[in-house]
C-alpha cells in the first residue's frame, strides 16, 4: 500500500516554462489537496476536490489549475512559473470529510 | 537549505516537561480538528484530531482540547521527548471541505 505518492521529488524550472506535478493514491479516497509550503512557513491551500471530476479553488490558486478525472490521480499545473511560485509543495487525500489526510512526500520546486 | 519552521514561533522544553502548543482558528462554522508534526524534509504526520461536538480527546501521550467559545485549540503532549521535536500544525475543516492549516509552532526539546 503506497498511499499518497508524488512525482518529481525535485525540479528546477526556468521563468515562464510549465510543468505538471503528479499526484496519485491507492486508498480510494474521495477528497485530495494541493498546498505550497514556503521555506519555514506554514501550508497553504491550492487548490482541492471532493471526488472525480469535481474540483475547487483553495487559499492560494493564482498561477495554477488542477484537474480530477478520476479518483486516484490529481495533477497539478503550473503555466507561466514565475520565482514566486518557488516552494514545496505537497499532495494530499483523505477518505472523507472528518478523517484525517495523508501527506505525500513533497515536491520540491526552484523557479529561476 | 530551508528548515521547517525556521519563521515560526518557537516552544522550548526541557525533556521530560510537558508541553503545550495552542492554536487559534478562524471559522467558527469549523467542525472538524486536526493536528499534525513535522520534521524537516517530510509531509506533515497525523497526530490526533477531535469533532466540534467535543471538547477534550486523549491518545498516547497527548491530549487535544477545543474551546469553541474562543475559536481555540490546545495539543498538549506528555513526557515530551527529544522525537517530538518539529513544527506542529492545526487545521481546521469548514463547511465547503477545505482543510486550512494555522501558522505552526516549532518545538524544540532541550536535553
Amino acid at each position: 500500500n503506497a498511499g499518497v505518492t508524488q512525482t518529481p521529488k525535485f525540479r528546477i524550472l526556468k521563468i515562464g516554462q510549465s510543468m505538471t506535478l503528479q499526484c496519485t493514491q491507492d486508498m480510494n479516497h474521495n477528497y485530495m489537496y494541493w498546498y505550497r509550503q514556503d521555506p519555514g512557513m506554514g501550508l497553504k491551500l491550492i487548490y482541492y476536490s471532493v471526488g472525480a471530476g469535481i474540483t475547487d479553488k483553495g487559499e492560494v490558486p493564482n498561477g495554477y489549475n488542477v484537474s480530477r478525472s478520476t479518483t486516484e490521480d490529481f495533477p497539478l499545473r503550473l503555466e507561466l512559473a514565475a520565482p514566486s511560485q518557488t516552494s514545496v509543495y505537497f499532495c494530499a487525500s483523505r477518505a472523507t470529510a472528518n478523517t484525517e489526510a495523508f501527506f505525500g512526500q513533497g515536491t520540491r520546486l526552484t523557479v529561476v | 537549505g530551508e528548515s521547517v519552521g525556521l519563521h515560526l514561533p518557537t516552544l522550548s522544553v526541557q525533556e521530560g516537561d510537558n508541553s503545550i502548543i495552542n492554536c487559534a482558528y478562524s471559522n467558527s462554522a469549523s467542525d472538524y480538528f486536526i493536528w499534525y508534526k513535522q520534521e524537516s524534509g517530510k509531509g506533515p504526520q497525523f497526530i490526533i484530531d477531535i469533532r466540534s461536538n467535543m471538547d477534550k480527546r486523549q491518545g498516547q501521550r497527548v491530549t487535544v482540547l477545543l474551546n469553541k467559545t474562543v475559536k481555540h485549540l490546545s495539543l498538549q503532549i506528555a513526557a515530551t521527548q527529544p522525537g517530538d521535536s518539529a513544527v506542529y500544525f492545526c487545521a481546521e475543516k469548514d463547511s465547503s471541505y477545505k482543510l486550512i492549516f494555522g501558522s505552526g509552532t516549532r518545538l524544540l526539546v532541550r536535553p
